[in-house]
């Protein structure tokens, strides 16, 4: 199976900042790789897909990066709404399997 | 619009069985596949199985082999998931997520609301 390891697992910071969350997977996954927002209590929502493609109606301060083993989530200016946890996830192969989160709180 | 909507929470005992179901609308259900993925209370997201929702074929997490089985019924454009010998651990939300497979890439979109499963004496 593949590993996925993300990092950091939380972090603090205020509106306006510049987020940049990595995700590391354990063998290459060429550009299979996915990250997803979830607010608590709701299911996660789709952010990027193939690594660098913003799904349709999101924002575009949202954008993400890299290719075969390391992969980066960046939001350009952090806003209200953004405060919730960042998941990544490999669809290379079955099982399709997902980093550990990261918490995006409020400083 | 595409959505998916599950069924309802379940309170189950211990080595119980429970089946949750997943509603699709807003798209032609057996051109895509259907996987289930689940959260424990505090933990990351965990890939449960999938179905094929065309020809019916399946496949399942060695995590759980044997205790879950994955089936569809196309007339009703629905995809259910049942688990048995229920522990303790298996509490948990249940989601499912179609998958959109293209040559750019495959990701799940959208999910449905979750059903929370909780296993209790």
């Amino acid at each position: 199976d593949i590993q996925m390891t993300q990092s950091p697992s939380s972090l603090s910071a205020s509106v306006g900042d510049r987020v940049t969350i990595t995700c590391r997977a354990s063998q290459s996954i060429s550009n299979y790789l996915n990250w997803y927002q979830q607010k608590p209590g709701k299911a996660p929502k789709l952010l990027i897909y193939a690594a660098s493609s913003l799904q349709s109606g999101v924002p575009s301060r949202f954008s993400g990066s890299g290719s075969g083993t390391d992969f980066t989530l960046t939001i350009s200016s952090l806003q209200p709404e953004d405060f919730a946890t960042f998941y990544c996830q490999q669809s290379y192969s079955t099982p399709r399997t997902f980093g550990g989160g990261t918490k995006v709180e409020i400083k | 619009q595409v959505q998916l909507v599950q069924s309802g929470a379940e309170v189950k005992k211990p080595g119980a069985s429970v089946k949750v179901s997943c509603k699709a609308s807003g798209y032609t259900f057996t051109n895509y596949d259907m996987h289930w993925v689940r959260q424990a209370p505090g933990q990351r997201l965990e890939w449960m199985g999938w179905i094929n929702a065309g020809n019916g074929d399946t496949k399942y997490s060695q995590m759980f082999q044997g205790r879950v089985t994955i089936t569809r019924d196309t007339s009703a454009s629905t995809v259910y998931m049942e688990l048995s010998s229920l522990r303790y651990e298996d509490t948990a939300v249940y989601y499912c997520a179609r998958e959109i497979d293209r040559a750019a890439g495959r990701w799940f979109d959208p999910w449905g609301q979750g059903t929370l499963v909780t296993v209790s004496s």
